[in-house]
């Protein structure tokens, strides 16, 4: 199975700030990777599919790299409702899901 | 627009069985796999299971294995999950969600409904 370990666990960050969380796979997944969003008591949000590609509909201040085991999202200048859980997921021969990122406002 | 709408949730006794729904409109259900995902109370995201387009692949997680069964009626633009001797470890929102392929590879989940709550306690 392949292992998805997200840093941090979670960050407090301000409205404007750039903010990068990492997700590292336990083995090779080449660009096989998406980020989700999710606010409480909704369901997740696709923001980033294949490593670097931006869902349609997500705002340019989101950004994905990253291929083999390190991946990185980024917020360019934090928004207020950007303030949310993140996951990252691989799908190589079936999905896993990092454990998830907290963001919270400083 | 899409729309993935889950149903059959509720709460169940341990050891017994429960059978989800979902729904699907405003894309071509059978051109897609389709999944079910579950978040446990104030936990992360995990992955159940997924059937392809045809219902000729599926998959699940260990933790379900033997217990659960995923299905489709793409007459019906419906998925199902049949779950079966249900352990309070089971009790989370369950989303059903469409499948990527990309460049024929599994890839990432699209769509996801609003999720249903399965409460598994004596």
């Amino acid at each position: 199975d392949i292992q998805m370990t997200q840093s941090p666990s979670s960050v407090s960050a301000s409205v404007g700030d750039r903010v990068t969380i990492t997700c590292r796979a336990s083995q090779g997944i080449s660009s096989w990777l998406a980020w989700y969003q999710q606010k409480p008591g909704k369901a997740p949000k696709l923001l980033i599919y294949a490593a670097s590609s931006l869902q349609s509909g997500v705002p340019s201040r989101f950004s994905g790299s990253g291929s083999g085991t390190d991946f990185t999202l980024t917020i360019s200048s934090l928004q207020p409702e950007d303030f949310a859980t993140y996951y990252c997921q691989q799908a190589n021969s079936f999905p896993t899901f990092g454990q998830g990122t907290r963001l919270e406002i400083k | 627009q899409v729309q993935l709408v889950e149903s059959g949730g509720g709460l169940v006794k341990p050891g017994g069985s429960l059978r989800l729904s979902c729904a699907a409109s405003g894309f071509t259900f059978s051109d897609y796999y389709m999944s079910w995902i579950r978040q446990a109370p104030g936990k992360g995201l995990e992955w159940v299971s997924y059937i392809s387009s045809s219902s000729s692949y599926t998959n699940y997680a260990d933790s379900v294995k033997g217990r659960f069964t995923i299905s489709r009626d793409n007459a019906k633009n419906s998925l199902y999950l049949q779950m079966n001797s249900l352990r309070a470890e089971d009790t989370a929102v369950y989303y059903c969600a469409n499948l990527l392929l990309w460049f024929g590879e599994l890839s990432h989940f699209d769509y996801w409904g609003q999720g249903t709550l399965v409460t598994v306690s004596s």
